[in-house]
């Protein structure tokens, strides 16, 4: 299957400290889109990114594209207990069928 | 709107016994269809996928199978659990390519 490789795997963070996860891929995606699971649940939208070099904003959420479309971001500023969960990344390449998802990244954060 | 029920929510099940777990969504018609299994603190693996009724692509060879009777029905199978089909097993629909996908509460299966 499409490789989407996302680092680190676990994150812990101080609350109001900052959080980076990041998606690799080997091939140009097509899209890109980022999720949230929260223990115990299942993984929720928060945003879709399509452009090459695109960048969102979701309040102290930042998202953002690479320009080759083979990796992206997502950025978390001054965290809250609030942001505890596991972030995906996900993406269908140019198969418009298949999904897959990255490894995930789990956030802890100690208040 | 449009809403996906998966059952049940936790099982228990001995190895060598079978397993049907059912997935249904309501309020859309011709969904792409996903079955995901997610070990304990592990990411989500595709398992099988559906665009139509009848037809499944499977991703990773194994004990489980998964069929599509009708356009808003996905089920996932086994003839016989291993230990190793523990695990939280997620049902996932999306209307297009480039929407998001929406996922059931997910089943716990624990294989004793």
């Amino acid at each position: 299957g499409q490789q989407v490789m996302q680092i680190p795997q676990y994150q812990h963070v101080q609350e109001g400290e900052d959080f980076t996860t990041y998606c690799n891929s080997s091939t140009t995606l097509s899209n890109i889109q980022w999720y949230k699971q929260r223990p115990g649940g299942h993984p929720v939208f928060l945003i879709q990114l399509v452009k090459s070099g695109e960048v969102k904003k979701q309040k102290r959420l930042t998202f953002q594209f690479g320009e080759a479309k083979k990796n992206s971001s997502l950025h978390i500023t001054a965290t809250q207990t609030t942001d505890v969960g596991t972030y995906f990344c996900a993406s269908g390449g140019y198969n418009f069928n298949k999904f897959y998802f990255g490894s995930g990244t789990k956030l802890n954060v100690k208040p | 709107s449009q809403t996906i029920h998966q059952w049940p929510a936790t099982l228990v099940q001995p190895v060598g016994s079978p397993l049907s777990l059912e997935c249904t969504v309501e309020g859309t018609s011709n969904p792409n269809l996903y079955w995901y299994r997610q070990a304990a603190g592990r990411g989500l693996q595709l398992l099988f996928y559906s665009v139509g009724i009848g037809q499944i692509s499977s991703e990773v060879p194994q004990n489980l199978s998964a069929s599509r009777p009708q356009d808003r029905q996905f089920i996932l199978s086994s003839k016989k659990l291993l230990l190793s089909d523990s695990g939280f097993y997620l049902c996932a629909w999306r209307d297009s390519y480039n929407t998001e996908a929406f996922f059931g509460q997910g089943t716990r299966l624990t294989v004793v």
